[in-house]
């Protein structure tokens, strides 16, 4: 099976830097995703990670460690805009991505 | 270029009638996903299609059915409406089933079952 785990609630402050974890247990592991969801919206794409390492995309950055069966989500410059739901996904082989229950980030003033 | 859209946005039923959320998509994509979100509960797969004339089950498949007879549609079907499933739907695809398949979803379809 799949067991993917987050924190299920985050609050950070404006211009602030922020962590978000997400612990997964899978066979076969074939990459991880994170996904931003805004209250009432679908979900859109933020990163993936297959290798090892930090993945960098201006404020967001992702880093995965396969023999850990870890990953964060670095948001950096909080905006209130940032304020949303963080989805981690496991994809294992080819079968569909399994969600975790997602991390809702409220950014203060 | 529309993406992935799906009909209707919101619906009310009542317990034993059923419905069918469309969803419909022009990015040529080969999968095609049904996922549910209910508050708290993250994402779970409902039926996927790797193509058209193939839909197989996912986490949590009852009550529900899908068909794929074009590349385009994957229609969700719910036959005899239960309290448990109010949700919100959402609707996917993706143009690969593994590796770097990002998953394109609609805008969701939300359901109340009275």
């Amino acid at each position: 099976g799949q067991n993917i785990d987050q924190p299920t609630e985050m609050t950070a402050t404006e211009g602030a830097i922020v962590q978000i974890n997400c612990t997964y247990q899978t066979s076969g592991f074939n990459g991880l995703f994170w996904y931003q969801q805004h209250a009432g919206e679908a979900p859109t794409f933020l990163s993936y990670n297959v290798l090892d390492g930090l993945e960098e995309k201006g404020r967001f950055s992702s880093f995965l460690s396969r023999s850990k069966g870890y990953s964060y989500l670095l948001l950096k410059e909080l905006q209130m805009k940032d304020s949303a739901s963080y989805l981690c996904a496991v994809n294992k082989g080819n079968t569909p991505l399994v969600f975790g229950k997602g991390t809702r980030l409220s950014v203060i003033a | 270029n529309a993406g992935v859209t799906q009909t209707p946005k919101f619906r009310i039923l009542k317990i034993g009638q059923s419905m069918t959320l469309q969803c419909t998509q022009d990015m040529n994509h080969n999968y095609m996903y049904w996922y549910r979100q209910d508050p708290g509960m993250g994402l779970k797969l409902i039926y996927y299609s790797v193509g058209a004339g193939i839909t197989d089950k996912g986490e949590v498949p009852n009550g529900y059915n899908v068909s794929r007879s074009t590349t385009e549609d994957f229609p969700l079907r719910l036959e005899l409406a239960a309290p448990s499933q109010t949700s919100v739907y959402f609707c996917a695809s993706s143009r690969q089933g593994s590796g770097a398949n990002v998953l394109t979803f609609g805008a969701g379809s939300r359901l109340t079952v009275l």
